[in-house]
């Protein structure tokens, strides 16, 4: 059975302040990794992380992924109130691709003013 | 392009009856997913189909009924609603892989089902 686990479950810093989330891994046939952002709404997404070391970055946000020790880190520096939200990581795997993900429970991130 | 769109937003259910969720797509996606959403437990995929008249079950299919007629629409039957399936129902959509490679997940707006 595919597994991802997220750490930490939740999360409350400052504004200004450097966070990061962590998730791992047990899948069969591993594809890639997706980080999502979710607000009270459909999650959005983040990046898609497919070959090990190599960053993702976007603004304030990186991503990077270790396949041979199967997790990935989620960075975002400067933290600001908007970055308030559910961070969810998500796996694509199996023979073939497809839309087959397994999802972690998130991590609930709030930042303070 | 409207992307993923679900209907209803919200629905609330006796014990017994049953519905359809309803979601559609316009942007010529090959694959789409419907997953549920409860409090602590991430989304769960539910039935998932790679093409119009392909449908294969997740994690999470009892209770659950799909069908893929043509590629925009992926409606999600409930056939005996249960206080159990009280939670947020999100559709999704991807294009497919070319050569192995992997793309991302739309998502719809989600609909919150409540059965009482």
């Amino acid at each position: 059975e595919d597994k991802v686990v997220q750490s930490p479950l939740s999360l409350v810093v400052h504004e200004g302040d450097t966070v990061t989330l962590n998730c791992s891994y047990e899948v069969t046939n591993f594809r890639s990794l997706l980080w999502y952002k979710q607000e009270k709404k459909a999650p959005t997404f983040l990046f898609m992380l497919t070959s090990s070391g190599i960053e993702k970055k976007s603004g304030r946000l990186s991503s990077i992924l270790d396949k041979k020790e199967l997790f990935s880190i989620l960075n975002i520096t400067a933290t600001q109130t908007g970055d308030s939200a559910v961070y969810l990581c998500a796996v694509e795997a199996g023979e073939t691709s497809g839309s087959r993900l397994t999802f972690g429970e998130g991590t609930q991130l709030t930042v303070n003013p | 392009n409207a992307g993923v769109t679900q209907t209803p937003k919200f629905q609330v259910l006796k014990t017994g009856q049953s519905m359809t969720l309803q979601c559609a797509q316009d942007m010529n996606h090959e694959y789409m997913s419907w997953y549920r959403q409860d409090p602590g437990m991430g989304l769960r995929l539910i039935h998932y189909s790679v093409g119009a008249g392909i449908t294969d079950q997740g994690e999470v299919p009892n209770g659950y009924n799909v069908s893929r007629s043509t590629t925009e629409d992926f409606p999600l039957r409930l056939l005996s609603a249960a206080p159990s399936q009280t939670s947020v129902y999100f559709c999704a959509s991807s294009y497919s892989g070319q050569l192995g490679s992997s793309y991302e997940q739309y998502f719809g707006p989600g609909t919150r089902l409540t059965v009482t």
